[in-house]
């Protein structure tokens, strides 16, 4: 079975600082993705980023970027220029594509999350 | 374009009773996921719905389930509530069928307390 672990339980970060968020996983499949997930106080998740594994290119977005070393199996979130509106729960989650009925099924194994704190 | 919605936000019930959440996904979207959320246990995968068909289910006792309709909106039910079943009640949409992964846009969440 996979697990997802993230090790670091709180974080904290001075605005405009760049802080980086740990990631483990362990799986023996080769195909799979990987996704970082935030979850403000207002309680809403929201996609981060994604990683497809087959890739060895690291995903990117605006701010966020991630270092995913397959063989390693780690992932980790790098924020750059860390705003007060990042301060949130980071879910690392990790997702096999299982084809089911109708396609790739969308079950998503999340890490225990990692408290951010952006302060001024 | 309207998001995930959930309903009710807020509930509380007591030991023995049941419930039912509610999940209007995203226009379009065909797969409804449904995620449980507490302290102790983090995130869990409960069921996924696609055309009416549950076509994944986590590890959960029978005394959930749930079913989605043919406009894709989807409920979810508790029977005989424990205490244990209090958390946050996450439902997910998404574009269904493809090979890959597709992305999972989550609602705001069903805040259920058990007494």
């Amino acid at each position: 079975a996979q697990t997802v672990t993230q090790s670091q339980p709180e974080m904290s970060v001075q605005e405009a600082e760049t802080v980086t968020l740990s990631c483990t996983y362990d799986t023996s499949e080769s195909n799979y993705y990987l996704f970082w997930y935030k979850q403000p106080p207002s309680r809403q998740m929201i996609l981060v980023i994604r990683q497809e594994a087959y890739k060895q290119q690291n995903a990117t977005e605006n701010r966020f970027s991630v270092n995913f070393q397959k063989a390693a199996k780690s992932f980790s979130l790098k924020i750059s220029d860390s705003q007060l509106g990042d301060t949130a729960m980071y879910f690392c989650a990790f997702m096999k594509p299982e084809f089911n009925y109708g396609g790739a099924t969308n079950k998503l194994i999340f890490g225990t999350g990692t408290l951010l704190a952006v302060q001024p | 374009k309207a998001g995930v919605t959930q309903t009710p936000r807020y509930l509380i019930k007591t030991r023995g009773q049941q419930v039912t959440l509610s999940c209007s996904p995203i226009s379009g979207h065909r797969s409804v996921s449904w995620y449980q959320q507490t302290p102790g246990q983090g995130l869990q995968f409960l069921f996924e719905y696609f055309s009416e068909t549950q076509r994944n289910k986590g590890n959960f006792p029978g005394r959930f389930s749930g079913r989605q309709f043919s406009n894709s909106r989807s409920e979810m039910n508790v029977s005989t509530l424990e205490l244990g079943d209090s958390a946050l009640y996450l439902c997910a949409s998404s574009l269904a069928g493809g090979l890959g992964a597709n992305v999972l846009t989550f609602g705001a969440g069903s805040r259920l307390t058990v007494l």
